[in-house]
């Protein structure tokens, strides 16, 4: 069990530029989900997927943003536009049925 | 949308004693209920599980479950310094989706 995986660990971006995360799972954990938080906030769910299929999104997801599965590994989370509010801690977390969510150690974006 | 609440503190105990943090959730239909710590600027990481009324207990951390009551919370003995951090609370519903509250941060005084 080597854990969750996210790279990169920081990325300052200017706006209006294109980016992307990666999160390679617990390699035998179908889920995986892909959360937000922003200073005092508990994460906030933006979107999961149950191996190669992406099941729910959040409503607060704006078109900017896109994810991906493909063949039930890793994932990828693509913001495009930047935006000044986009600025957070992106957190991916694995499990597998309904156990606990394993976190990586998250990507800190900042967006100048 | 489902929520979760937590005070958001701080909480600040003596080295030694115990600390409460508390929890309640509005969705009678939650199963699962967590426990994580974190740290400023790094990832939660679990710390209990819990999917039955009644106490848990792990070391120094006991959790406890009221369903009828919607509340979990969770009792830490002997706090020591490096307890100090955020704890969030979490909640499975529809065995798919995890909700968390905003946390409760804790100071644990020498």
């Amino acid at each position: 069990d080597t854990g969750v995986s996210q790279n990169p660990r920081h990325k300052i971006t200017k706006r209006g530029q294109n980016v992307t995360f990666r999160c390679d799972p617990i390699s035998e954990h179908n889920r995986l989900y892909w959360y937000r938080q922003t200073l005092g906030q508990g994460p906030e769910f933006l979107t999961y997927f149950q191996n190669e299929a992406q099941l729910e999104k959040s409503r607060l997801l704006s078109d900017r943003f896109s994810a991906e599965r493909p063949k039930g590994s890793f994932s990828t989370l693509e913001i495009q536009r930047t935006e000044q509010g986009d600025s957070a801690m992106y957190l991916c977390a694995s499990s597998n049925g309904d156990s606990p969510l394993h976190f990586g150690n998250g990507t800190r974006l900042t967006v100048t | 949308q489902k929520e979760v609440e937590q005070n958001s503190g701080p909480l600040s105990v003596p080295e030694g004693a115990i600390a409460s943090l508390n929890c309640t959730y509005s969705d009678r239909g939650s199963q699962s209920f967590f426990w994580y710590r974190q740290y400023s600027g790094k990832s939660p990481e679990l710390i209990m599980s819990i999917y039955s009324n009644g106490d848990k207990e792990d070391g120094r951390f006991t959790a406890q479950l009221n369903k009828a009551s919607q509340y979990v919370s969770l009792l830490i003995r002997d706090s020591q310094p490096s307890d100090s951090a955020t704890y969030l609370c979490a909640v499975l519903y529809n065995f798919n989706k995890f909700y968390f509250g905003s946390g409760t941060k804790l100071n644990v005084k020498p």
